[in-house]
């Protein structure tokens, strides 16, 4: 079956370790992205790409890294440099930028906690 | 500017009751598409349905209706005989034609629906 597979589905980091959430799609998508979510909050973008080794910032992209070396994969890496990284953590995918009509797909999520 | 604005943060309703979730958004595009999504409480987003800037006619799938409204800028969420299984955090979504990849989502309205 086509889908997002993101990994671990919890993660716990340690003070000053950065950790690195995975991001696996087999849906041929071009697009991918990296939301943020809070506690009874919305998503925030972090950052997204829409071609391989090409990427943007979002809105909250400080204390964040992330590559694309493959179509299939969009790792995000959260640094020591996030104060505050506990939160849940979604990736998404869409088709090619045909018209704008395509909704993201979305993977589980990774909650990430400090120890 | 794009934006999304769910007002109502969370909603209680006894079973059986309909329940109206607001979407009201913001954008420059003329051409834009809207989103709505659901959230369980296992925290994938499953996406619901879309609608086009160009298409205002108003859809009905089971229990659930869609109200499509661009004079007011609104997409309100209706749903008919609620359930316990709606009991979830839905999302309102905007794309715009000139924005590129991006998707814009409003904070969410948690339902809960009680037995």
């Amino acid at each position: 079956d086509g889908g997002i597979t993101q990994s671990p589905k919890y993660l716990f980091r340690k003070e000053g370790q950065n950790v690195t959430l995975s991001c696996e799609q087999n849906l041929n998508h071009d697009a991918m992205y990296w939301y943020r979510q809070d506690p009874g909050q919305g998503l925030r973008l972090i950052y997204y790409s829409q071609i391989v080794n090409d990427f943007q910032k979002g809105d909250i992209a400080e204390g964040y890294s992330v590559s694309r070396e493959k179509k299939e994969s969009f790792p995000l890496t959260v640094t020591s440099a996030q104060k505050n990284p506990t939160a849940f953590y979604l990736c998404a995918s869409t088709p090619p930028f045909l018209g704008g009509h395509q909704p993201q797909h979305f993977g589980d999520g990774t909650r990430l906690s400090i120890l | 500017a794009q934006k999304v604005t769910q007002a109502q943060t969370e909603i209680s309703v006894v079973e059986k009751e309909d329940v109206t979730l607001d979407c009201v958004y913001e954008t420059r595009d003329t051409t834009y598409y809207l989103f709505w999504y659901k959230q369980p409480p296992s925290g994938e987003l499953v996406f619901l349905i879309r609608r086009n800037s160009f298409d205002e006619q108003n859809e009905i799938s089971g229990r659930y209706s869609w109200n499509f409204q661009k004079s007011t800028s609104s997409f309100n969420f209706t749903i008919t005989a609620s359930q316990v299984v709606d009991s979830a955090v839905y999302f309102c979504a905007l794309r715009g034609a000139n924005t590129g990849n991006q998707f814009y989502f409003g904070t969410g309205t948690s339902l809960t629906v009680i037995p």
